[in-house]
Order: C-alpha cells, then sequence, then structure tokens
C-alpha cells in the first residue's frame, strides 16, 4: 500500500516570497504519478501540478515547480512570487500508474497563508 | 462550462433518512470517482466506476450505494444516514484508468452533507 506523507500541518509567507511544501511518499511500484492540488476556502480541488515518475525532469507551471527526488520519495512543491490567492490547503498525492485501480493516495494537506 | 458538477452544493438532513448526490461530467472522461473530505479535511477514495463498471470499492458501508446510468453521470446514494457521515463528498473524473497509465483526475466542487 502507498503513504503520503506532509509533515507539516501550516505554513506562512509573505507576499512575493518563495515558500516551499514538503511532501514525501512510500511505494514499492515503479511507475506512478505524483501530484500537487489546491484546495482554497471555496473548497474546490484545483490540480497544481503533476509529475510522472519515469521524467527526470521536475514539472514545472509558471510560478509553481516541483523538486522531485525519486530515490529519496520527495516530491516538494516551490511556489514563488507568492501573491494572496495562493492562500489555501494544498494536499499531495500518489497514484500508480499501472492497473485499473488509479486511486488518488493524499496526505494529510498543508495549509498556506500568504501574509500581505 | 462546469466540467464536474454536483448537486446539491450542500444537504442538511436529520439522521436516519435516506440522501442522493448527483455528479456529471462533460469532460468525455470514462472514469468516475467520490472521494470523503472528513472533518479534519482528510481525503479518501471511495469509489470507481469505469465506463458504468464499479472498478473500486474501498472499505464503506453497505449504506453507501454508488450508481452510473451512464460514463458521464456517477451518483452517490446513501441509506440511514449516520453521524459520522458528516462529510464533504468529492466527485471527479479522468479519462481511461487503462492498464498502461493513470490520467489526472478533475474534481467537482464538493457537496458538504451535515448529518444533525
Amino acid at each position: 500500500a502507498q503513504t503520503v506523507t506532509q509533515s507539516q500541518p501550516e505554513m506562512s509567507v509573505q507576499e512575493a516570497e518563495t515558500v516551499t511544501l514538503s511532501c514525501t511518499y512510500d511505494t514499492s511500484e515503479n511507475n506512478y504519478y505524483l501530484f500537487w492540488y489546491k484546495q482554497p476556502p471555496s473548497r474546490q480541488m484545483i490540480l497544481v501540478i503533476r509529475q510522472e515518475a519515469y521524467k527526470q525532469q521536475n514539472a514545472t507551471e509558471n510560478r509553481f515547480s516541483v523538486n522531485f527526488q525519486k530515490a529519496a520519495k520527495s516530491f516538494s512543491l516551490k511556489i514563488s512570487d507568492s501573491q494572496l490567492g495562493d492562500t489555501a490547503m494544498y494536499f499531495c498525492a500518489f497514484m500508480k500508474q499501472k492497473g485499473a485501480n488509479s486511486k488518488l493516495t493524499f496526505g494529510k494537506g498543508i495549509t498556506l497563508s500568504v501574509r500581505p | 462550462d462546469t466540467a464536474v458538477s454536483q448537486t446539491p452544493k450542500y444537504l442538511v438532513t436529520q439522521m436516519g433518512n435516506d440522501k442522493s448526490i448527483k455528479c456529471e461530467q462533460n469532460l468525455g472522461h470514462d472514469t468516475m470517482y467520490w472521494y470523503k473530505q472528513d472533518s479534519k479535511k482528510f481525503l479518501k477514495i471511495m469509489f470507481s466506476y469505469n465506463n458504468k463498471e464499479l472498478i473500486i470499492n474501498e472499505t464503506v458501508p453497505n449504506r453507501f450505494s454508488p450508481k452510473s446510468p451512464d460514463k458521464a453521470h456517477l451518483n452517490l446514494h446513501i441509506n440511514s444516514l449516520e453521524l459520522g457521515d458528516s462529510a464533504v463528498y468529492f466527485c471527479a473524473s479522468s479519462r481511461l484508468a487503462g492498464l498502461y497509465e493513470g490520467e489526472t483526475q478533475y474534481f467537482g466542487p464538493g457537496t458538504r452533507l451535515l448529518v444533525l
């Protein structure tokens, strides 16, 4: 079974600064996907970024980038130039690549507050 | 255009009642899911359907019964509601959960269920 660990319950960052959210996971699979989802106060789950385990290059989406360390089973999210709208809960998630059971296994989430 | 929609958005009901939550996706996806987010914000898979066929059924009480009339719809019916059923229920969809690759899941806005 896969597990996803987000050990920091909450973080705070000043607007325009950079913040890194940590995530580690445990799996015996070799091929899998990793995701970061954002859940603002509106409750909507919004995909931020996704990484395929077979790709060595770290995924990037505008101000969001990941540091994927496959051997260390680490998948951190870096948010550059933080904006007030980034205030939300962030969930790290794992999905097996092979098999029909493509369920997402989530971490407990981290609450990020961006200060003006 | 709403990609994954759920109704109702809020549901307040008495213990012992039966209620349904509906989900529809217009993304042309083959696979749909139900997730439960508890009071501590932890998200966990409940069910998934692929082309109207049940694929994942996590250890969910028999009082919960999903139904997929077609691949664009996945409803969740809950019998004999209990206090512990109070949570936010999210529907999600993805392209075919095939044997060779998983796909990104897109979430609906969630249904907040409160059982009194």
